[in-house]
């Protein structure tokens, strides 16, 4: 079963707008990643959190984690045509090597 | 470009065959993984090696194995293949192999079978 389970699975946004994707997640983590995936191609990191972390930003990305309700975000502001894409988050937990990748958010931005 | 290349792009083949999928990893990096994305299943991790030795097992069923060799590329081999194993096989790799790195991915291996 998914680690993390991300809402909406899809938003369509028009060019220029924010966008917002959630992330929630099962068990304590270490550290929580965010990817993005164009069609048909390999993931690509964008950013991640450490769970001391509370809000890490990155360019148009802000990322928050909230570790008592077993969740993040990922805003993009000003979305653009490129932002189009698939997101996922993916979290480290305990002492495992393992990454574990949710279900992810399909984002069309509208031109 | 990611630096992680893996060949074939696609491959085709029918129930009962054997394939082998090939990755090579980042220039430095030491740790490859191998993942299976399917509509139904997402992104599952199925195993991870790390300079040379497994280091990490997911979701990989007993018909798959995998290997690193010594110049630290990988191998993915499945066997006995079934028509739930149309997927994109995806390798990634990271410098040292703590899940907190990043990892960079290829492009994948879409197989289909027929």
């Amino acid at each position: 079963s998914q680690q993390g389970e991300e809402d909406p699975q899809a938003l369509s946004i028009q060019e220029g707008e924010n966008a917002t994707m959630n992330c929630s997640y099962k068990t304590s983590i270490n550290n929580l990643q965010w990817y993005r995936q164009n069609s048909g191609r390999g993931l690509v990191h964008l950013i991640l959190i450490r769970s001391n972390e509370r809000e890490k930003h990155s360019g148009r990305l802000r990322v928050t984690l909230d570790t008592s309700k077993k969740s993040s975000s990922l805003l993009i502001t000003a979305s653009r045509a490129a932002d189009t894409a698939s997101y996922f988050c993916a979290t480290d937990v305990d002492s495992s090597y393992k990454l574990i990748f949710g279900s992810g958010t399909r984002l069309l931005v509208r031109p | 470009d990611s630096g992680v290349t893996q060949t074939p792009k696609h491959l085709i083949t029918a129930t009962g065959q054997r394939v082998t999928l090939r990755c090579s990893p980042r220039s430095g990096d030491l740790s490859v993984y191998w993942y299976q994305q399917s509509l139904d299943q997402g992104l599952q991790f199925l195993i991870q090696y790390y300079n040379g030795e497994e280091r990490a097992k997911g979701n990989i069923l007993e018909r798959f194995s995998a290997q690193q060799f010594p110049d630290l590329h990988s191998e993915l081999n499945l066997s006995s293949l079934e028509l739930g194993d149309s997927a994109l096989y995806f390798c990634a790799s990271s410098p040292g192999g703590a899940p907190y790195q990043p990892q960079h991915f290829g492009d994948g291996t879409r197989l289909s079978i027929l």
